[in-house]
């Protein structure tokens, strides 16, 4: 299995945009998805595709990918924006799942 | 609306086993593929095994590489169920365990997620 780098944390004053990196060779051949996930909840899935949102994620939430790296960018963060943030995809086989390991959002 | 209800966590022993099972509702469960994700305590996410739909390759099993045959991933459809077994337990295995539906677009994204059954392995 392949393995998907994120940075461990990431700061952004409110109101301002702020992207978030997933990293991993897997990310060549197929694309990220994204989840948020508040403390104490199940993960939400906020980005998947090209740079697709499911029905009642904001429009401020935005997705897309350049060679081994795929970046959520979150433009105008809000306060409730603050969470752990997370990568999945495809491993390079294309049968199995493989997680980055989050990114903890801290609005400022 | 979408369901996903887990059960079966609890308090384990070392080397014992459990199965923990996850009811769907609000969507043709058996046309979707379902993985099951888990989070140890302070932890990130951490895909453990999928299972694919009947509309494509009817039921087979994917596990990530550190199950080690120690899991078994099944459903049954006709109960909208879909199980984990886990066997030997050790302290590692400890972690919240998610059940996630697939969105079905092929790829490896879960748009709807339970909200978790604590698996807790400890003597």
């Amino acid at each position: 299995s392949s393995e998907l780098t994120q940075d461990p944390a990431v700061s952004v004053a409110l109101g301002q945009t702020v992207r978030i990196t997933c990293q991993g060779d897997s990310l060549r051949s197929y694309y990220a998805s994204w989840y948020q996930q508040k403390p104490g909840q199940a993960p939400v899935l906020v980005i998947y595709g090209r740079d697709n949102r499911p029905s009642g994620i904001p429009d401020r939430f935005s997705g897309s990918s350049s060679g081994n790296t795929a970046s959520l960018t979150i433009t105008g963060v809000q306060a409730e924006d603050e969470a752990d943030y997370y990568c999945n995809s495809r491993d390079s086989s294309g049968n199995l799942v493989v997680f980055g390991g989050g990114t903890k959002l801290t609005v400022l | 609306e979408v369901q996903l209800l887990e059960s079966g966590g609890g308090l384990a022993q070392p080397g014992g086993s459990l199965r923990l099972s996850c009811v769907a509702s609000g969507f043709t469960f058996s046309t979707y593929a379902m993985s099951w994700v888990r989070q140890a305590p302070g932890k990130g996410l951490e895909w453990v095994s999928g299972i694919s739909g009947i509309s494509d390759s009817g039921g087979s099993t994917y596990y990530a590489d550190f199950v080690k045959g120690r899991f078994a991933i099944s459903r049954d459809n006709s109960k909208n169920t879909l199980y984990l077994q886990i066997f030997s337990l050790r302290a590692e295995d400890t972690a919240v365990y998610y059940c996630a539906k697939d969105l079905g677009s092929g790829g490896s994204s879960f748009d709807n997620w339970g909200q978790g059954t604590l698996v807790t392995v400890s003597s």
